[in-house]
């Protein structure tokens, strides 16, 4: 079956960054897109960006275009995001998933990130 | 961006009662939505998709209609494990974007 494990929650000084990740199995890595999404506490989710992992082409939500980089190993059938310059804000919990033609049929754990001095 | 508006943004419902949500899209995304449900702790998971295709393994009482710019999710006779948040997402161009959510309580 499909899995997303994500890496383990982060505890990050403001104006660090992060580099979270996400491995993939049960499925041919690159036939589908990465999708990462931030849930606020108790708050909607956002979309970040996906990238292709054949070719590594990426799309960004310009809100997160300079917060957030999406990469790919494909070696390891691994994603990852790195969030830079955190601050508070940047407290959520962030999911990566596997996108099918524009949804989301299996999504990772999460991963939270939180930011304080 | 394509804005997806979502209401109510809570409700309760006596079990084996029908609960509706609707979802309304800033501009016509041609039956690209997607519903998911959401409980305490977990990762969403993915109940309709294309509008109306329930996904696999996902019981029959939900259900998903609507075209253009609205949508709705009906479950047909409330459960105790439906209680959560429920959102919609379009899918149809980037950024893709969410709805606000639904929290579903039984009363």
């Amino acid at each position: 079956q499909v899995q997303l494990q994500q890496s383990g929650a982060e505890l990050t000084k403001p104006g660090s960054s992060v580099k979270i990740s996400c491995k993939a199995s049960g499925y041919t890595f690159t036939s589908y897109d990465i999708s990462w999404i931030k849930q606020r506490p108790g708050q909607a989710l956002e979309w970040i960006g996906a990238i292709n992992p054949g070719s590594g082409g990426t799309g960004y939500n310009e809100k997160f275009k300079g917060k957030a980089t999406l990469t790919v190993d494909k070696s390891s059938s691994t994603a990852f995001m790195q969030l830079s310059s955190l601050t508070p804000e940047d407290t959520a919990v962030y999911y990566c998933a596997r996108e099918d033609y524009g949804y989301a049929p299996d999504w990772g754990q999460g991963v939270m990130v939180t930011v304080s001095s | 961006d394509i804005q997806m508006t979502q209401s109510p943004a809570s409700l309760s419902a006596s079990l084996g009662e029908t609960v509706t949500i609707q979802c309304q899209a800033s501009e016509d995304i041609y039956s690209g939505l997607a519903w998911y449900q959401q409980k305490p702790g977990k990762s969403p998971q993915l109940l309709i998709y294309g509008a109306s295709s329930l996904q696999d393994g996902v019981p029959s009482r939900f259900s998903g209609s609507g075209s253009g710019t609205q949508y709705s999710l009906k479950i047909s006779s409330m459960q105790t494990e439906d209680e959560g948040v429920y959102f919609c997402q379009q899918g149809l161009k980037y950024p893709f974007t969410f709805g606000s959510g639904t929290k579903l309580e039984i009363k």
